[in-house]
C-alpha cells in the first residue's frame, strides 16, 4: 500500500473561504502532483513538483497555488474559494527517474457553496 | 483530437466472460504506458505497466502496438470485483515526464 495522506476527505465550505487542502508522502518520492476530477470525467493535471522549492502549472488553469517547502508535504492553496472550485482533489506522487508509476492518496472531495 | 482517448463504455460483462478495450494516443513519441484502475469515488490504483513486448498479470493482459498507437487490456474470466473504470496512462513526449490520463473504460460484470 502507498503511504500518501490527504486531508480533509470531505471539506463543505462558503464561498469566499480560505481553505488548504492538506498532501503528506512518507515514501521519499520526489515528484508529486496535484489532479482535479469531476464525476465521470477523466483527471486533469493541475500542478507538480519535481522536488523541495520547483512548482510548476499543470494542464488545467486553476486559481489554487501549492508549495513545496519539504520533500514529503505538498499543500494545496485556495485564496477564495468559488462554486466552481467544487471538483475532487487528488495528490500523488511517483519516484524520480521511475517509471513514473503514479502513487495516489484518497483525494478530498471540496464542495464549495 | 484528445491526446488519449478510450471508449467510455460501459461494458457490460457477464461473470466469467472476457472483455477486452483499446487505448488509442495520438503523441508518437510517448514512451511508458499503463493502465490504472479507479473504483467509484475512489483514487485511481496502478494496475499494470504495458510493455513493447506485451505483458500478463493474471487474468489481466496489456499490450502495445506502436505502429497504430494504440493499448489493450484484455481481462479474462471476468469477476464481479472487476467492475471498475481502466484508465490508460500515456507519458507525454520523449522526455518521459508528465502523464496524461484517458477519460477511463468503465466495465461492470454481471452474474
Amino acid at each position: 500500500e502507498a503511504d500518501i495522506y490527504q486531508t480533509p476527505r470531505y471539506l463543505v465550505i462558503g464561498t469566499g473561504k480560505k481553505i488548504t487542502l492538506e498532501c503528506s508522502q512518507t515514501m521519499g518520492h520526489d515528484k508529486m502532483y496535484w489532479y482535479q476530477q469531476d464525476p465521470g470525467m477523466e483527471l486533469h493535471l493541475i500542478h507538480y513538483s519535481y522536488g523541495v522549492n520547483s512548482t510548476e502549472k499543470g494542464d488545467l488553469s486553476s486559481e489554487s497555488t501549492v508549495s513545496r517547502i519539504r520533500t514529503e508535504h505538498f499543500p494545496l492553496t485556495l485564496e477564495s474559494a468559488r462554486p466552481s472550485h467544487t471538483s475532487q482533489y487528488l495528490c500523488a506522487s511517483s519516484e524520480r527517474g521511475g517509471d513514473e508509476k503514479l502513487f495516489f492518496g484518497s483525494g478530498t472531495q471540496l464542495s464549495v457553496l | 483530437r484528445k491526446e488519449v482517448e478510450q471508449d467510455p463504455g460501459p461494458f457490460n460483462v457477464p461473470e466469467g466472460a472476457t472483455v477486452a478495450f483499446n487505448c488509442t494516443y495520438s503523441n508518437s513519441a510517448s514512451q511508458s504506458f499503463f493502465w490504472y484502475r479507479q473504483d467509484c469515488r475512489k483514487e485511481p490504483k496502478l494496475l499494470m505497466s504495458v510493455y513493447s513486448s506485451g505483458n500478463e498479470d493474471g487474468r489481466f493482459t496489456a499490450q502495445l502496438n506502436r505502429a497504430s498507437q494504440y493499448i489493450s487490456l484484455l481481462i479474462r474470466d471476468s469477476k464481479l470485483s472487476d467492475s471498475a473504470t481502466y484508465l490508460c496512462v500515456v507519458t507525454r513526449g520523449a522526455a518521459g515526464n508528465k502523464l496524461t490520463f484517458g477519460g477511463g473504460t468503465r466495465v461492470l460484470v454481471k452474474p
